[in-house]
């Protein structure tokens, strides 16, 4: 079975360009959840999606929107992209949308450098 | 705010010991309490996941406790070998919140020395 997959692997756009990163869940999981990784610090939580609707949503602003499509599979958007932006993105199915002593999966992450 | 403490300082352990990593936190109080193996430019990887109700958990080599009382996590590599080399990323999840969502510590690097 396949994993969790994310693409693109890596990504290097422009201050103000906008970006749109993309994941797959294990089949079977409709639980997805997006992190953001600064190098040298653990990932951050930024949405969760449960059967296309927004589940959580971390601290973060508004140019970071997300969506989940009938197949499970969900989209992150970050636009007018700031330095600070630069991370790697983490895509994290499951298979509830809550807490249930089971773990989360995580794809390989998206690299994202902003220039 | 929550905040959850690794020791940002890499642990270099020779080959065959134990390795004990550490995850305090204040101001949380999670359901549960996971232990995720990263290495460079991968995502996470699941270890083990001990729930607040229980004070061990084991998995071949591996074993993680879980205090309350204390507010600490410690993960235990035994008889470590240089493949154990990784980042170690210790993760809190409150129940009942009606959504997935962890919080993780920033995790500690472990070098294991043939």
């Amino acid at each position: 079975d396949a994993g969790v997959t994310q693409s693109p692997t890596h990504l290097i756009k422009t201050r103000g360009q906008h970006v749109t990163l993309r994941c797959s869940p294990i089949s079977g999981h409709k639980s997805v959840s997006w992190y953001q990784q600064v190098l040298g610090q653990g990932p951050q939580f930024i949405f969760q999606y449960y059967e296309k609707e927004e589940r959580g949503r971390g601290n973060f602003p508004d140019r970071f929107s997300a969506r989940q499509f009938p197949n499970y599979s969900s989209e992150l958007n970050v636009n007018a992209l700031l330095l600070g932006d630069s991370a790697l993105y983490l895509c994290a199915s499951s298979l509830f949308p809550e807490p249930r002593n089971t773990e989360a999966f995580f794809g390989q992450g998206t690299r994202l450098t902003v220039v | 705010s929550q905040k959850i403490e690794q020791n940002s300082e890499a642990l270099n352990i020779q080959e065959g010991k134990t390795a004990t990593l550490t995850c305090n936190y204040t101001n949380y109080s999670p359901a549960y309490l996971q232990w995720y193996r990263q290495d460079p430019g991968r995502g996470p990887v699941f270890l083990l996941l001990i729930r607040e109700n229980e004070k061990e958990k084991r998995k071949e080599r591996l074993k993680v406790t879980f205090d309350t009382t204390l507010k600490q996590s410690l993960f235990h590599i035994t008889a470590s070998q240089p493949a154990d080399s990784a980042t170690y990323l210790c993760a809190l999840e409150k129940g009942k919140t009606g959504r997935r969502a962890l919080t993780f510590g920033s995790g500690t690097r472990l070098q294991v020395q043939p």
